[in-house]
């Protein structure tokens, strides 16, 4: 079954302790992409990845770290998380490098609680 | 900065009424998508529009692409319970997706 996946679906922690959120695709995509979703604010792309070793800055990527070592992989990585990134998180590919002329798959989400 | 407005923020239907949500952009777009949010669930791809003026339907629910390219709706007829969700738009400018903060579609009990 073509999906994307994300680990873990629910996170508590602490201020200041590092976490990864994984993302994973089975379908062979070469883009990938971060977002954040707040009530009110809709989704904003944190970072995005149009293929192996290539990622660029969204619209909110201050915090964040990514890496795109692997086609299938693109984990999101919190050095020192703190509470103005609790938030739901949701990791995206599609076809295509560009991101925008094909539709987007979607993982079930992270939501993340720093306290 | 490239913004989508979508609006309204909420609409409370009763079950069997017609639902709209609008997005308007500051550019003109290339192309744009919508994708729909169930309670708890993710974004889910619907359609794209790609063509000035462009109107597709899928069953009750109709997609338009205005004549400019800065423009779209998503009306819905006779509105049922499996529509609950959000519904967000997202038009390509430059390359990049801007995406619309949603319309959360509320059936009243």
């Amino acid at each position: 079954e073509a999906q994307v996946t994300q680990n873990p679906r629910y996170l508590i922690t602490v201020t200041g302790k590092k976490l990864t959120v994984t993302c994973s695709q089975n379908m062979n995509h070469e883009y990938m992409s971060w977002y954040r979703q707040d009530p009110g604010l809709g989704l904003r792309q944190i970072y995005y990845s149009m293929n192996v070793e290539v990622t660029d800055k969204g619209d909110v990527p201050e915090g964040y770290k990514v890496s795109r070592k692997e086609k299938r992989n693109f984990p999101l990585i919190l050095e020192s998380p703190s509470p103005n990134q609790t938030s739901l998180y949701f990791c995206a590919s599609s076809y295509g490098t560009s991101g925008s002329s094909y539709e987007q798959y979607f993982g079930p989400g992270t939501r993340l609680t720093v306290t | 900065g490239q913004q989508v407005m979508q609006i309204p923020q909420y609409q409370h239907v009763q079950e069997g009424e017609d639902f709209t949500t609008y997005c308007n952009s500051s550019t003109t777009l290339s192309n744009i998508q919508w994708y729909k949010q169930r309670p708890g669930g993710h974004p889910v791809f619907l359609i794209q529009l790609v063509k000035s003026g462009e109107v597709k339907k899928q069953k009750r629910l109709t997609f338009q692409f205005g004549e400019a390219k800065k423009n779209s709706s998503l009306h819905i007829t006779a509105t049922q319970t499996t529509d609950v969700g959000t519904y967000f738009c997202a038009g390509r400018s430059n390359y990049q997706l801007i995406w619309g903060a949603g319309t959360k579609l509320i059936i009243k009990p």
